[in-house]
């Protein structure tokens, strides 16, 4: 069974515009850690955000935020006022333990002027 | 910061050859990932070290993969004899310990490898 669901293969957005991206996840461990990272077309995977499972308050980082629903199993990732250079892959992960991260298979988001 | 390194970039080889790919993660980072991300999907690990010790390494392909990491910095990822269906970006990730939930993995830009 996928670890971490990623349904929006791409995405087209205007520039300025908020943009969510979803991320449904899987797991019967209470606590877990849930990653978003973003990939440009030169390949390197950079760190946006982190959510905990125990964690009371959506993580927010700018212009990122984490909208985390425990009970839907859900991390969906807000980037406000989008740019063009938020187009890029964008990868759902979730730790759990000391373990390695499981990772979606992305959302391509592009970014139109 | 020095960031992760890997060589090479790219490589192209044929079937059934062998080849080798070098990360050199961040300096004082005893936890070291790969990670092979074919194209349209998301990373999956590989092998996890720590220090020089495998974590996990049960989704390595071990009749034709192998990995070490000797003296617990640079680490060494090799395919033999090389398949098709192994195109794809090997990414090499690095994090300190200890290794909490929410450590950070840092990546390298990756070798992209093409099979023909």
């Amino acid at each position: 069974a996928q670890k971490i669901t990623q349904t929006q293969p791409g995405m087209f957005v205007q520039e300025k515009e908020a943009v969510t991206l979803d991320c449904t996840y899987d797991t019967s461990d209470p606590s877990y850690g849930l990653f978003w990272y973003k990939q440009p077309s030169s390949g390197e995977m950079i760190f946006l955000i982190y959510q905990g499972s125990y964690d009371q308050q959506n993580a927010t980082e700018g212009r990122y935020s984490l909208n985390f629903q425990k009970a839907r199993k859900s991390a969906n990732l807000v980037i406000s006022a989008s740019q063009l250079g938020d187009s890029a892959m964008y990868f759902c992960a979730m730790r759990e333990r000391a373990d390695g991260l499981t990772f979606g298979k992305g959302t391509h988001l592009i970014i139109q002027p | 910061e020095a960031g992760v390194a890997q060589s090479p970039r790219y490589k192209i080889i044929e079937k059934r050859q062998s080849v080798a790919f070098w990360c050199n993660p961040i300096s004082g980072h005893a936890t070291l990932y790969w990670y092979q991300q074919i194209l349209g999907q998301g990373p999956k690990l590989l092998i996890q070290f720590q220090n020089n010790g495998v974590v996990d390494d049960s989704q390595l392909p071990k009749d034709r993969f192998s990995a070490e990491r000797l003296k617990g910095v640079d680490s060494t990822l090799k395919i033999q004899p090389a398949k098709l269906e192994d195109s794809a970006v090997y990414l090499c990730a690095s994090s300190f310990l200890p290794q909490g939930l929410n450590t950070e993995a840092f990546f390298g830009q990756g070798t992209r490898l093409t099979v023909v």
